[in-house]
């Protein structure tokens, strides 16, 4: 079975500080793909990125960039020079490779408040 | 290029009344999944359906819920009964493709709150 823990369910930052947000899961698949969503206050489901199992390499987005360490099974998600439209709750999410590989397994999500 | 829409946004049911939720995917897409969001967590998955068939139902409550996707036409999620607890979000995604390199993309949700 799949999991994915969100360990901090709220956190506040003021603005312009850098804030990283942590996710760990727990698959039994060697490949799988992992995923972060931004919910801002409007309510939508935002994609952000998807990560593959096989490729361990950062990413950088703009002000947003991604830790995959395999070793911790972890996937945390930084974002630099926080400002206040990044106030929302982010979701971590994995999916398997094998059957029922269409299925999302989400965190229970990180309400982030950015203060200004 | 229009992405996934869910209508209505929101919806207001009386205990017992039936809700009808509707998805349409974005367009070349041909797979639909159903999650559902209740207060404080995080999204579950209910169902996943091809146009005219249902693939899995396995996070779908036995009793009540019922899904389709009709060869033309949205995908309605539909609810009878409805009881206080079922008050949630309820998220539509699409893909083009079920497997290791799709991407799903969600609706901006249908909020139902049953009173």
């Amino acid at each position: 079975a799949q999991k994915v823990t969100q360990a901090q369910t709220e956190i506040s930052v003021v603005e312009k500080e850098d804030v990283t947000l942590d996710c760990v899961y727990e698959t039994r698949d060697t490949t799988y793909y992992l995923f972060w969503y931004k919910q801002p206050p409007s309510g939508e489901l935002v994609f952000l990125i998807r990560r593959n199992s096989f490729d361990e390499q950062n990413e950088i987005s703009g002000r947003y960039s991604w830790n995959f360490q395999k070793s911790t099974s972890s996937f945390n998600f930084t974002i630099t020079a926080s400002q206040v439209v990044d106030s929302a709750v982010y979701f971590c999410a994995l999916r398997n490779s094998g059957a029922g590989s269409y299925q999302l397994t989400f965190g229970k999500g990180t309400k982030l408040s950015v203060i200004p | 290029n229009a992405g996934v829409m869910q209508n209505p946004r929101h919806l207001v049911r009386r205990r017992g009344q039936e809700a009808r939720l509707r998805c349409s995917p974005m367009k070349g897409h041909s797979h639909v999944y159903w999650y559902r969001q209740l207060p404080e967590e995080g999204l579950k998955f209910m169902v996943y359906l091809q146009k005219e068939n249902i693939i899995d139902e396995s996070g779908m409550p036995k009793e009540r819920f019922s899904a389709e996707f009709p060869k033309e036409g949205p995908s309605i999620l539909r609810i009878q009964q409805v009881v206080r607890g079922d008050s949630a979000a309820y998220f539509c995604a699409s893909s083009p493709l079920q497997g290791r390199n799709t991407e799903a993309f969600f609706g901006q949700g249908t909020r139902l709150t049953v009173v």
